[in-house]
């Protein structure tokens, strides 16, 4: 079954929108958790860290203002895309590190976001 | 910065055939490496995770090998099947808390 849950699987809104994507640990508490853009044919990139209890640590580029993170519990990492635009429009992917890195990273099954 | 890359872009092979994918990455003090795959507009299931210390991982008809000297890990995909058909991602990670640095992918399109 699953072990990462990621809800919506699909946002179509329009400019100026602000969306919020769920990220769920299903099978275990998570304390980090990433986030991932993935552009039409190309690979992930990461775009931040997800720390439960703090905040997240945000990849070079990324702006933390747009992409606003909160990971309040050990099971749910938030990501809102603030005032969405065109160019934001992408798939959003969220992860969970299974351990000290010496475990499988398992994937939510991503949301598309598309912004007209 | 660590980089990763995949060759080739785009594979096609009849059913049966033997499927080899490479991966290649610039910085060999990896923690371990992971395989990937991915079908159109989904997210990725895991296959095979390698540790820093391992040579080689098996999971039925795939097989994953890891040369962290020359900086290469290869996937091997036995007798394919058309529902192979997809997008093989390798990530690998120089830390231990699961930050991954992807490649680009190779797009496999296996024909019956």
């Amino acid at each position: 079954g699953a072990v990462v849950s990621q809800h919506p699987s699909r946002v179509i809104c329009k400019s100026g929108t602000s969306v919020k994507i769920e990220c769920r640990s299903l099978d275990f508490q998570a304390t980090t958790m990433f986030w991932y853009r993935q552009f039409p044919k190309q690979s992930l990139m990461l775009m931040a860290t997800s720390n439960e209890g703090s905040k997240a640590t945000y990849e070079q580029g990324v702006e933390k203002d747009k992409f606003l993170i909160n990971h309040a519990s050990l099971t749910l990492s938030t990501l809102t895309v603030t005032s969405a635009h065109p160019e934001d429009s992408s798939f959003y992917i969220c992860s969970v590190a299974g351990g000290q890195g010496n475990q499988p990273q398992h994937f939510g099954d991503g949301t598309r976001l598309s912004i007209l | 910065k660590q980089e990763v890359t995949q060759i080739p872009a785009a594979l096609s092979v009849p059913e049966g055939e033997n499927l080899v994918l490479n991966c290649s990455f610039t910085d060999s003090a990896i923690y371990n490496l992971q395989w990937f795959r991915q079908d159109p507009g989904k997210g990725l299931t895991s296959l095979l995770l390698i540790q820093s210390s391992q040579r080689e991982q098996t999971s039925g008809r795939l097989n994953a090998s890891l040369d962290k000297s020359s900086g290469r890990s290869t996937l091997y995909i036995a007798a394919s099947q058309p529902g192979d058909s997809a997008t093989y991602l390798c990530a690998d990670t120089t830390d231990s808390w699961g930050k991954f640095q992807f490649g680009a992918g190779t797009q496999v399109v296996v024909t019956p």
